[in-house]
């Protein structure tokens, strides 16, 4: 069953502008994580954050978690058009194996 | 970083075949394997976990005796889908689980499946 809901679903925007996803989820969790799908290709795993985390950067992501909110969010600064890819969100379930739960996605656009 | 790959890449078959996908943990042993089935514009869904030298866990609603899944060793994962319809055309992906670092999956390349 899916276990995160990202907002929006889809989203355009010029290059060099910052894009941010949000990421909502419903349990508790050991952490989220973000990856990024290009078109009919495999995942790459962005980052990750633990549930003890609030914020996190890697380059130009942003990561942020509130659990009491059970929500994230993902910032991408100053984007590129190789950037244009589907970004998920999941989450690791506490009580659950450490199975990974994927979110509906958000699919981001670059404009030139 | 770790590996992890899926053979084939793809595969076409006719409806009624068995269609078997194998995934590999490349550099590293893999305590847990987990099998997502992916429609197109759509998210993964997990369809289940394998643990080495036991039986999977399936998601509810999924087919045991469809989709049929072996975890020989640390290193390898199979997912056989049995007699295969149109409606299992679909992109599957693997991920695994390394045994030093837990919390971690690494994900296949995914193998996409078209049924005729």
């Amino acid at each position: 069953s899916q276990q995160g809901e990202e907002d929006p679903q889809a989203l355009s925007i010029q290059e060099g502008e910052n894009a941010t996803m949000n990421c909502s989820y419903k349990t508790s969790i050991n952490n989220l994580q973000w990856y990024r799908q290009n078109s009919g290709r495999g995942l790459v795993h962005l980052i990750l954050i633990r549930s003890n985390e609030r914020e996190k950067h890697s380059g130009r992501l942003r990561v942020t978690l509130d659990t009491s909110k059970k929500s994230s969010s993902l910032l991408i600064t100053a984007s590129r058009a190789a950037d244009t890819a589907s970004y998920f969100c999941a989450t690791a379930q506490m009580n659950r194996d450490d199975k990974i739960i994927f979110g509906k996605g958000t699919r981001l656009h670059i404009l030139p | 970083g770790a590996v992890v790959s899926q053979h084939p890449s793809w595969v076409i078959c006719k409806s009624g075949t068995s269609v078997k996908i194998e995934c590999r943990s490349l550099d590293f042993q893999a305590t847990t394997m987990f099998w997502y089935r992916q429609f197109p514009k759509q998210s993964l869904m997990l369809m289940a976990t394998s643990n080495e030298g036991s039986k999977a866990t399936y998601e509810q609603g999924v087919e045991k005796d469809k989709f049929l899944i072996n975890h020989a060793s640390l290193t390898l994962s199979t997912l056989t889908v049995t007699s295969a319809h149109p409606e299992d055309s679909s992109f599957y992906i693997c991920s695994a689980r390394s045994r030093r670092v837990q919390e971690t999956q690494y994900f296949g390349p995914g193998t996409r499946l078209l049924v005729l």
